[in-house]
């Protein structure tokens, strides 16, 4: 019963190639979160989803795009890769106003 | 932002030994949350607390939430090998952005048969 899917597991780009990761949820929960995570360190937020409003945090390079086409589906872009995108991305679910958020199993993105 | 510390930031045990991993801010939070993130996969969501002083048991694991609800700790007993993992606090952000997490930078645990 996956409640979250994200695909593919394993994306393999080269430098400056443009790369599209994909999140799907069964939840129904109005907000997605996009999250990236490196070598055992904590998850670090780059945007989320609250029903169609976009929130970009703050340090989140223009490097790195969302796009929400429904409640089911979110996408993150990285327009030109670089070695220092190589990480793990998470995609997350919450019902807003609620606070657990469930993770997708993730995407690892290595950079050649 | 508000700012979790966890500690210690390694253990490794013996299997069947306890341990206590803790989460301490100096902000005060909605909630807190627990997950444990296996190597390779999303973390996944093992307890939320909410009210100061509440203590939440799932199996083997106690979870704690300080009085003040500014800090948390999770306590194995009898550890196995299946409880190793990357162990997150996360805190709930003051409102309107309570929907927003404050992650700990983790607690690797290895548990050795």
């Amino acid at each position: 019963d996956a409640m979250v899917i994200q695909n593919p597991r394993y994306q393999v780009t080269q430098f400056g190639k443009p790369v599209t990761l994909s999140c799907s949820q069964t939840l129904n929960h109005n907000v997605m979160y996009w999250y990236q995570q490196k070598s055992s360190q904590a998850p670090k937020l780059l945007f989320h989803y609250y029903d169609k409003d976009f929130n970009n945090e703050a340090d989140t390079p223009d490097n790195f795009q969302s796009r929400r086409p429904n409640t089911s589906f979110c996408f993150l872009d990285i327009r030109s890769p670089g070695l220092g995108d190589a990480a793990m991305y998470l995609c997350a679910t919450s019902a807003g106003g609620i606070y657990e958020q469930y993770f997708g199993p993730g995407t690892r993105l290595t950079v050649t | 932002t508000q700012l979790l510390e966890q500690s210690p930031q390694f253990l490794s045990i013996q299997e069947g030994e306890n341990l206590t991993v803790y989460c301490n801010s100096s902000s005060v939070f909605s909630s807190l949350q627990w997950y444990r993130q296996e190597p390779g996969e999303g973390p996944v969501l093992l307890v939320t607390v909410v009210t100061g002083g509440e203590v939440k048991k799932l199996k083997r694991l106690t979870f704690q939430f300080g009085d003040a609800r500014k800090d948390s700790s999770l306590h194995i007993t009898a550890a196995q090998p299946g409880d190793t993992g990357l162990y997150l606090c996360a805190g709930s952000n003051s409102f309107p952005n309570d929907y927003k997490l404050s992650f700990g930078a983790g607690t690797t645990v290895t548990v050795r048969a």
